[in-house]
């Protein structure tokens, strides 16, 4: 069965400083999508990337870069020189594609959130 | 360009009154689902559907029924509901097997007293 593991239920830290987001996966299958979410205050769910278990290199984007690494079943995400509009809740979530008649959607992990302070 | 969106965005129920909770997308996608989101929980995925005409339970179906009822259509019914449905509901929709992110809704916020 699938399963997503976020161990941080919250962080908190000040604004500028580096943050790592963990997430933990189990899957059963070689093909599968990670994706992370970010619900900010206001409720919405914002896509921020999706990764396939084919494609194991870091990605970056701006502040944002993601670490995919298939031998710990780990694709954590950092947040660098963090600001005050980064705090929302994050989650990380799995989707595999042969679940051998399991549901077709997401498996969500429970979401860490994040407090930036000035 | 509206993407997912969902109405009502906030509904008060009394317990055994029924609702029914409707998403619609305009960006031809095949895949629909509706999850919901309780403190501490995640995202659970209550029904999908995977084109026109098709609907399966998720992890979470009990108390709820669907209907698919075009490509751009698919709605979310509580028959009785319960204080337990207290939850954020969201709809989510997807491309295709190949593309497999999932667009989210803004969400309703459903209480029942």
């Amino acid at each position: 069965a699938q399963k997503v593991t976020q161990a941080q239920t919250e962080i908190s830290v000040v604004e500028k400083e580096d943050v790592t987001l963990d997430c933990v996966y189990e899957t059963r299958d070689t093909t599968y999508y990670l994706f992370w979410y970010k619900q900010p205050p206001s409720g919405e769910l914002v896509f921020l990337i999706r990764r396939n278990s084919f494609d194991e290199q870091n990605e970056i984007s701006g502040r944002y870069s993601w670490n995919f690494q298939k031998s710990t079943s780990s694709f954590n995400f950092t947040i660098t020189a963090s600001q005050v509009v980064d705090s929302a809740v994050y989650f990380c979530a799995l989707s595999d594609l042969y679940s051998g008649g399991g549901a077709d959607g997401l498996t969500f992990g429970k979401g860490t959130h994040l407090i930036i302070q000035p | 360009n509206a993407g997912v969106t969902q109405t009502p965005k906030f509904q008060v129920l009394k317990t055994g009154q029924s609702m029914t909770l409707q998403c619609a997308q305009d960006m031809n996608h095949n895949s629909m689902y509706w999850y919901r989101q309780d403190p501490g929980m995640g995202l659970r995925l209550i029904y999908y559907s995977a084109s026109e005409g098709t609907t399966d339970k998720g992890e979470v179906p009990n108390g709820y029924n669907v209907s698919r009822l075009n490509k751009r259509e698919f709605s979310l019914r509580l028959e009785s509901a319960a204080p337990s449905q207290t939850s954020v509901y969201f709809c989510a929709s997807r491309a295709d097997r190949d593309q497999e992110t999932q667009y989210f809704g803004p969400g309703t916020r459903l209480l029942v007293l």
